[in-house]
């Protein structure tokens, strides 16, 4: 079964320090990969996907294919990045989304 | 060009009521979900549409029905609403075929007391 995984609820880190999210996936064959961010009380929005190798916001996620993740990190936090951050996997054809549990991040100034 | 919307935005309900929710988008996409957003749960799909008169069951689907009459709009209906089914409810679409982004409406807040 197609699954992902976003081990942490709650990330706290202080501002100025780098960040990791974690997401892991399970899926057969090479899903394409999709960073989503929810900032407070506001529709989901695009933040980054693997296809396009872009950096948003200062943004960036690699995809290993062995170890079946696609973290996504920012080397120096800013307060206005504290959000809901989803991981979503995308199989293919009319396969939805799947979206992981999410993590919060919270920066501390 | 406002994208997805959704209608409507806060819905207050007792149990056993009914009730639909309306989201509309105006990019011509062909599929369509609905998600709801609980804490710790994250966004699970409840329903979804790969086009015009079509639908299928998500993760979660007991307890809602959908209807996709016309492309641009996707109905939730809830037949007799239960204090689980309080959540946000997210609207979604994207384009046919592809890793293509899903575009998001702003929430239904539903508490069915």
């Amino acid at each position: 079964a197609q699954r992902v995984t976003q081990p942490e609820k709650l990330l706290s880190v202080f501002k100025g320090a780098p960040v990791e999210l974690k997401c892991n996936y399970s899926y057969s064959g090479s899903p394409e990969l999709f960073w989503y961010v929810q900032y407070s009380r506001q529709r989901l929005q695009l933040l980054l996907r693997h296809i396009s190798r872009e950096s948003i916001k200062g943004f960036t996620a690699d995809l290993n294919k062995g170890e079946t993740s696609f973290h996504l990190k920012k080397p120096f936090a800013q307060e206005e990045d504290s959000a809901m951050y989803y991981c979503a996997p995308w199989g293919s054809g009319n396969t939805p989304l799947v979206f992981g549990k999410g993590t919060r991040l919270s920066v501390i100034a | 060009n406002a994208g997805v919307t959704q209608t409507p935005k806060f819905r207050v309900l007792k149990t056993g009521q009914s009730m639909t929710l309306l989201c509309a988008q105006d990019m011509n996409h062909e599929y369509m979900y609905w998600y709801r957003q609980d804490p710790g749960m994250g966004l699970r799909l409840i329903h979804y549409s790969v086009g015009e008169g079509t639908t299928a069951k998500g993760e979660v689907p007991d307890g809602y029905n959908v209807s996709r009459l016309k492309k641009q709009n996707f109905l939730l209906g809830l037949e007799s609403a239960a204090p689980s089914q309080t959540s946000v409810y997210f609207c979604a679409s994207r384009l046919e075929g592809g890793p293509s982004e899903q575009f998001f409406g702003p929430g239904t807040r539903l508490t069915v007391l």
